[in-house]
C-alpha cells in the first residue's frame, strides 16, 4: 500500500498569509493525488483533483503541484474560513478509494 | 443537486450490532462507486471499502476484511456499513463519499455529513 507522508503536522500562519503544504507518496503516482480540506465538525471537502486541478466553486487562492511522488498545495493570502485540516490523498494504486496522508493542521498565529 | 445523507449518531454496548446507512440522491446511484472512511476521534482518515451499488461489487482494505460488511440497495438509493459485534475500538466518525467517476481509483467529490458511533458499556 502506498503511504502518503505530510509535512508539517502543524502550520501557524498569520491571517492573509500564504501557506505551502507538502505530501510525498512512497512510490511515484503519476499526478493522481487530491487535497482536502476538514473544518472541525463537518466532512471533508474536495479542494484539487489531478494534483493541480481545483474542483468546483474552490476559490483561486488554492492551487496545487507536483508530479511524481512529492506534491505542494498553496494558499495565498489565508481568509479565516481557511483555517483547517488538509489531507492529501493518492488514488493511483490500491486500496481502492485510496490512502491518505496524515494531515496538515493550518492554524491561526 | 448531489447528496448524501447518513444515519444518526448511535450509542451501543461492545458486543452489539449495527447498520448506519448513506442515502443517495440527485444522481445516478447505480452507477457511482460509494465508500465508507472512518475518522477515530482527533485522527486522520482512513478508507474502510468501497462498493458499485450496480451489481454490489464490494472491495475491502485489507485491515477491515471480515470486521464490517459494506452492502447498498440500489432501488433505495442507499448504502450501508454494518458490525456483527461492536468494539469499544470502533468508536469513530464514519463519512460514505462517493467516487467523482466511475472508477474506485478517483477522488471523492461528495461526502456525507458523517454518522458517529459511540461504542462503551
Amino acid at each position: 500500500e502506498i503511504v502518503m507522508t505530510q509535512s508539517p503536522a502543524t502550520l501557524s500562519v498569520s491571517p492573509g498569509g500564504g501557506a505551502t503544504l507538502s505530501c510525498r507518496a512512497s512510490q511515484i503516482i503519476n499526478n493522481n493525488v487530491a487535497w482536502y480540506q476538514q473544518k472541525p465538525g463537518q466532512a471533508p471537502r474536495l479542494l484539487i483533483y489531478g494534483a493541480s486541478t481545483r474542483a468546483t466553486g474552490i476559490p483561486a487562492r488554492f492551487s496545487g503541484r507536483g508530479s511524481g511522488t512529492d506534491f505542494t498545495l498553496t494558499i495565498r493570502s489565508l481568509q479565516s474560513e481557511d483555517f483547517a485540516v488538509y489531507y492529501c490523498q493518492q488514488y493511483n494504486n490500491w486500496p481502492p478509494g485510496g490512502s491518505f496522508g496524515g494531515g496538515t493542521k493550518v492554524e491561526i498565529k | 443537486e448531489v447528496q448524501l445523507v447518513q444515519s444518526g449518531a448511535e450509542v451501543k454496548k461492545p458486543g452489539e450490532s449495527l447498520k448506519i446507512s448513506c442515502k443517495g440522491s440527485g444522481y445516478s446511484f447505480s452507477n457511482y462507486w460509494i465508500g465508507w472512511v472512518r475518522q477515530m476521534p482527533g485522527k486522520g482518515l482512513e478508507w474502510m471499502g468501497i462498493i458499485y451499488p450496480g451489481d454490489s461489487d464490494t472491495r475491502y482494505r485489507p485491515s477491515f476484511q471480515g470486521q464490517v460488511t459494506i452492502s447498498a440497495d440500489k432501488s433505495i438509493s442507499t448504502a450501508y456499513l454494518q458490525w456483527s459485534s461492536l468494539k469499544a475500538s470502533d468508536t469513530a466518525m464514519y463519512y460514505c463519499a462517493r467516487q467523482s467517476s466511475g472508477s474506485y481509483y478517483d477522488p471523492q467529490d461528495y461526502w456525507g455529513q458523517g454518522t458517529l458511533v459511540t461504542v462503551s458499556s
